[in-house]
């Protein structure tokens, strides 16, 4: 089993729309978790980070579910430059760093 | 305030030839990583230093890839002899801390295509 795993998608909704992503990860011990942004053919980027208590940016929301084991990521009032794929970033169980989901596809749609 | 630089953007290689990348991370972070990933993929490590220490390489393919970053600062990824399954985007990211409890910063990455 994979230590972070997302739904691949892709996920696509119209503008306007809200979308949710969620994460599982393996390790309990876990204490930092991320969610990533990449853009076709480019690096990936830092979107926010996700603390126990939730964090909110704008329309973009990140919660924590430790006793389930999952984070997830919500994003309110989808614009077309939302389109991307996003990773989700959890520990690995073998040594403290982090591993990557494969990512989640979204398009937002006109 | 520059970011992580990476060189070269792309390089196209006939299979068994050597090849390098070069990465420069942001200036104080200590923690530099390399990361391979395929198409469709997310990143996977390949390798971690903290300075110029490596902690963690165990998903370095050491038959072929090695790594070294000297003066705890460039770090130089290496493939000799290249095979066509090493054809992927290599990414460089560091990090302020050991763990990266801030997240890490990439490059833009090297595209290697090898044929």
């Amino acid at each position: 089993r994979k230590e972070v795993e997302q739904d691949p998608g892709p996920f696509n909704v119209p503008e306007g729309a809200t979308v949710a992503f969620n994460c599982t990860y393996s390790n309990s011990a876990s204490q930092s978790f991320f969610w990533y942004r990449q853009d076709c053919r480019k690096e990936p980027k830092l979107l926010m980070s996700v603390y126990s208590s939730g964090n909110e940016d704008g329309r973009f929301t990140a919660q924590l579910n430790r006793a389930s084991q999952y984070i997830s990521l919500l994003i309110r009032d989808s614009k077309l430059s939302d389109s991307a794929t996003y990773l989700c970033v959890g520990p690995s169980g073998s040594a403290r760093q982090l591993t990557f989901g494969s990512g989640t596809q979204l398009t937002v749609l006109p | 305030e520059a970011g992580v630089v990476q060189s070269p953007r792309y390089k196209i290689i006939e299979k068994k030839q050597p090849v390098a990348f070069w990465c420069n991370p942001i200036s104080g972070h200590n923690t530099l990583y390399w990361y391979r990933q395929n198409l469709g993929q997310g990143p996977e490590l390949l390798i971690r230093y903290e300075n110029e220490e490596a902690v963690d390489d165990s998903q370095l393919p050491k038959d072929r890839f090695s790594a070294e970053r000297l003066k705890g600062v460039d770090s130089t990824l290496k493939i000799q002899p290249a095979e066509l399954g090493d054809s992927a985007v290599y990414l460089c990211a560091s990090s302020l801390d050991r763990q990266g409890d801030y997240g890490y910063t990439f490059g833009s990455g090297t595209r290697l295509t090898v044929v």
